[in-house]
């Protein structure tokens, strides 16, 4: 079975903090996504790396930004929290290459205070 | 209008019921198409996927894609308690980094 692990299921920080959101996936899927999801919204593509240090911005990048150092680990980083990032935040992989089929992480609940 | 619009329901049916959740979207490019099952506070399990057009079968599940109408479907048979979550659709193109675009969900309840 495909394992996405998301380092974090509940997490508290203050405005302003830097904050970083990590994700690990066990098989060696080439993309790897990041998703907020909102009451009312569904889920809003932040980023997507289709390849190792490759990124792509999603539908609402704006305060978000990405690493991908390791074919296996994308991090999400909040570079300056606000209160409107509130939110949980689900990682996904997928295998590439005409395989679009997503796996989930167990998701990160963030509140900012 | 959105790419891809589904009820956010609530729908609440009795047990041994058969389900039918739809979504339409307008991107005639999508060619991949997947239901996601998400319980609450929990991530979204991949539970059905087809590539174009047809039926798919799955134990319970049944998922029909119609591009010519722009809809697809999930069905469930002899519903169970434990069917109770939200329910996702998403699609993709063939071309590109092959992004989903997803529904917005819609939030099934089974009664016993």
């Amino acid at each position: 079975d495909v394992k996405v692990t998301q380092s974090s299921r509940y997490l508290v920080k203050r405005t302003g903090e830097k904050v970083f959101l990590e994700c690990v996936q066990d098989m060696d899927h080439e993309n790897m996504f990041w998703y907020r999801q909102d009451p009312g919204l569904g889920l809003r593509l932040i980023y997507f790396s289709y390849d190792v240090k490759m990124k792509e911005k999603g539908d609402i990048p704006e305060g978000y930004s990405v690493s991908r150092e390791k074919k296996e680990r994308f991090s999400l980083i909040l570079e300056s929290a606000s209160t409107n990032q509130t939110s949980m935040y689900l990682c996904a992989s997928s295998p590439g290459t005409g395989r679009p089929e997503a796996f989930f992480g167990q998701g990160t609940r963030l509140t900012v205070v | 209008q959105k790419e891809v619009e589904q009820d956010p329901g609530p729908l609440s049916v009795p047990e041994g019921a058969i389900v039918s959740l739809n979504c339409t979207y307008s991107n005639s490019a999508f060619q991949y198409f997947m239901w996601y099952r998400q319980y609450s506070r929990k991530g979204p399990e991949l539970l059905m996927y087809t590539y174009s057009s047809g039926n798919k079968e799955d134990g319970r599940f049944t998922a029909q894609v119609d591009k010519s109408s722009k809809y697809i479907s999930l069905f469930i048979r002899d519903s169970q308690p434990s069917d109770s979550a939200t329910y996702l659709c998403a699609m993709s193109e063939i071309q590109g980094a092959q992004k989903l675009v997803f529904g917005q969900g819609t939030r099934l309840t089974i009664n016993p």
